[in-house]
């Protein structure tokens, strides 16, 4: 139930497209959904996250699509560039106590010029 | 640049040996969390430290062990290394435990031989 279900492992997406990577869980105690950006050689950085009062978050071209009754969630990369190629991994968090942060498994795009 | 700082960025040491890994968190933070990155596990959470104390454990191995002292630095040191444990190891920091996001340092990585 403490498990992040991420796909696909891997992405190729032409610039200019549109990068989709889905997330789903189970714990409905989790009550906060970030995104990480990861770049090789260096450590995730957060890049935008949704709270699960809302459906949908837009910081740019990053969008977070939130589904609470299916529980799933979704990363959108609109106009995808170049340097938009990095592992994604989603993440929740929630419940009492420790907040423990559980990620995926990543997403590693490309995205071609 | 998150403010997270970790040495070395690199160690390559043999099976059976010690190393110990270092981190200091981003000014003002309290909360230490170490993780570990390996090909095909994704992000492991470790352990977490507040403020000195050790806060939470996740799958960390028995020959794994964390402190963080009271300039808030802290230390994961690692003993009888296997070749498994060779991985990226990321130190994160956060204001406190109750803190959503995660700033994570650039990392360590370990190659076992």
């Amino acid at each position: 139930q403490q498990q992040v279900k991420q796909s696909p492992q891997s992405l190729i997406v032409q610039k200019g497209g549109i990068s989709i990577i889905n997330c789903a869980y189970e714990n409905t105690a989790f009550d906060y959904f970030p995104w990480y950006q990861q770049f090789p050689g260096k450590g995730p950085a957060l890049l935008i996250a949704i709270r699960p009062d809302v459906s949908e978050k837009k910081e740019g071209r990053f969008t977070i699509s939130f589904n609470k009754s299916a529980k799933q969630f979704s990363l959108h990369i609109m106009d995808s560039q170049p340097g938009d190629s990095a592992t994604y991994f989603c993440a929740a968090r929630g419940g009492t106590g420790f907040q423990k942060l559980v990620f995926g498994t990543g997403t590693r795009l490309l995205v071609s010029p | 640049d998150s403010g997270v700082t970790q040495t070395p960025k690199h160690l390559i040491t043999a099976t059976g040996q010690r190393v110990t890994l270092r981190c200091s968190p981003r000014s003002g933070d309290l909360s230490v969390y170490w993780y570990q990155q390996s090909l095909d596990q994704g992000l492991q959470f470790l352990i977490q430290y507040y403020n000195g104390e050790e806060r939470a454990k996740g799958n960390i191995l028995e020959r794994f062990s964390a402190q963080q002292f009271p300039d808030l630095h802290s230390e994961l040191n690692l003993s009888s290394l296997e070749l498994g444990d060779s991985a990226l190891y990321f130190c994160a920091s956060s204001p406190s435990t109750a803190s959503s996001g995660r700033f994570f340092g650039p990392g360590t990585r370990l190659t076992v031989l």
